[in-house]
């Protein structure tokens, strides 16, 4: 199957730590990709990781991937209010097209 | 660098109106093109991709079509719009042959179907 399935919302205080979560079903993906979309704007690709690595870090981004569970995450430290937006997680396999399936999207919403 | 562009930004249409969105990439060539749908408050539906010029591939039964008239300029055209046509229309491109894969976006048109 072909399900990336993301909890809808979450809410942090800033200056916290938001940890976003996504779940996935097909095993042959190589790539997992962190996408985040402003209001009105197109996606910001943030940062991805290949399916043979558990941990990639890039500045205040931490993605964690278990691959047994099939689990990605994106932890942001120190989260800000220009962070509020809506974060997507999207799977890629090497087939010919490089088709993504993404997933359904979280707003993170950071109070001040 | 690379740009990729979008237009128009957005779009108020009558229902049975013809459509067409034009997005075109700059600074790279030969790049995989893409067309997403994103309904409100949800996420985004593949609707179109294409590997190269005249090359389309339809993700999904609709009244939409897609061209590719020339390498790096990608259309979406319908010739009759309904209600559910809209949402907020993205284009993306990726590099041929990368193993990374990554997917740029451009900056979306937002269509509204009256």
């Amino acid at each position: 199957g072909e399900d990336v399935e993301q909890s809808l919302f979450l809410s942090v205080r800033e200056g916290d730590s938001s940890v976003i979560n996504c779940t996935y079903t097909d095993s042959s993906s190589t790539y997992l990709y962190w996408y985040k979309q402003e209001p009105g704007a197109g996606l910001q690709l943030l940062t991805y990781i290949f399916s043979n690595m558990d941990m990639k870090q890039d500045q205040r981004l931490t993605v964690l991937l278990n691959k047994k569970d099939k689990h990605l995450s994106l932890r942001i430290a120190d989260t800000q209010t220009g962070d509020s937006a809506i974060y997507f997680c999207a799977e890629s396999k090497r087939t010919g097209t490089y088709k993504y399936i993404f997933g359904t999207g979280t707003r993170l919403k950071v109070l001040a | 660098s690379q740009t990729i562009h979008q237009w128009p930004a957005t779009l108020v249409q009558p229902v049975g109106s013809p459509l067409s969105l034009e997005c075109t990439v700059e600074g790279t060539s030969n790049p995989n093109l893409y067309w997403y749908r994103q309904a409100a408050g949800r996420g985004l539906q593949l609707l179109f991709y294409s590997v190269g010029i005249g090359q389309i591939s339809s993700e999904v039964p609709q009244n939409l079509s897609a061209s590719r008239p020339q390498d790096r300029q990608f259309i979406l055209s319908s010739k009759k719009l309904l209600l559910s046509d809209s949402g907020f229309y993205l284009c993306a491109w990726s590099k041929q042959g990368a193993r990374t894969n990554e997917q740029y976006f451009g900056p979306g048109t937002r269509l509204t179907v009256t």
